[in-house]
């Protein structure tokens, strides 16, 4: 199936710290949703982004659709320890019902 | 109402039982997905079911066999299973359309002796 590569694998930071990770693939996709995942638990959708160029913010969360429609980040400005967790994007293809998950992010933040 | 329930949230199951897992949402949603998920990795999709046809089988082995009764309905039936298979199974389910998110439930952690 299509591969989505989201860097990087892991990040240790401190409280405070801004953070940005990404996503990318050779194909098109239609939707990039980013989620936050804790242990023992489903995924929670954190930000949906449905057109190329878009940014769109949820507090202190920022995500953008890439131009190319093959990419997008996610940035966390001024963690707290709360926000410690894997964090996944997830694509859709073109006029498909198939979503597909990058590899994740495993986020640690030092108080 | 954002929410997509599953059970039972934790399912112990010897290599010759039948089990189900089953998800339900009321949401309106016309797209159900299963998805299993290994520790440490991502969700990986197993099927898909939009308007209560089976859309995507990610060529999932036969032991695994969803069913979609209805469409709040989505149920996975457990045969001869391996202890590889032991996993969180995930539902989630989405308004059919170019564009949608997809929401989750919380799982069912399923292990097999």
């Amino acid at each position: 199936g299509q591969q989505l590569n989201q860097s990087p694998q892991s990040m240790f930071i401190q409280e405070g710290e801004d953070v940005s990770m990404n996503c990318t693939s050779s194909s098109i996709f239609n939707t990039w949703l980013w989620y936050k995942q804790d242990p023992g638990e489903g995924p929670v959708l954190l930000i949906a982004l449905y057109k190329a160029g878009e940014l769109t913010s949820n507090g202190r969360l920022t995500a953008q659709f890439g131009i190319t429609r093959k990419d997008s980040f996610l940035n966390i400005s001024a963690s707290i320890p709360s926000d410690v967790g894997i964090y996944f994007c997830a694509g859709q293809l073109q006029n498909n019902n198939d979503m597909r998950f990058g590899a994740g992010t495993r986020l640690t933040v030092k108080p | 109402d954002t929410e997509v329930t599953q059970t039972p949230k934790h399912l112990v199951m010897g290599m010759t039982n039948k089990k189900s897992l089953k998800c339900e949402q009321h949401m309106g949603h016309r797209a159900m997905y299963w998805y299993k998920q290994k520790a440490k990795k991502p969700p990986e999709l197993m099927f898909v079911y939009s308007y209560e046809k089976l859309s995507i089988n990610e060529s999932v082995p036969s032991r695994f066999s969803p069913e979609c009764p209805n469409s709040s309905l989505l149920n996975l039936h457990l045969h001869a299973l391996q202890p590889e298979d032991s996993a969180l199974y995930l539902c989630a389910s989405r308004w059919l359309s170019d564009t949608g998110e997809l929401f989750f439930g919380e799982g069912s952690r399923l292990t097999v002796l």
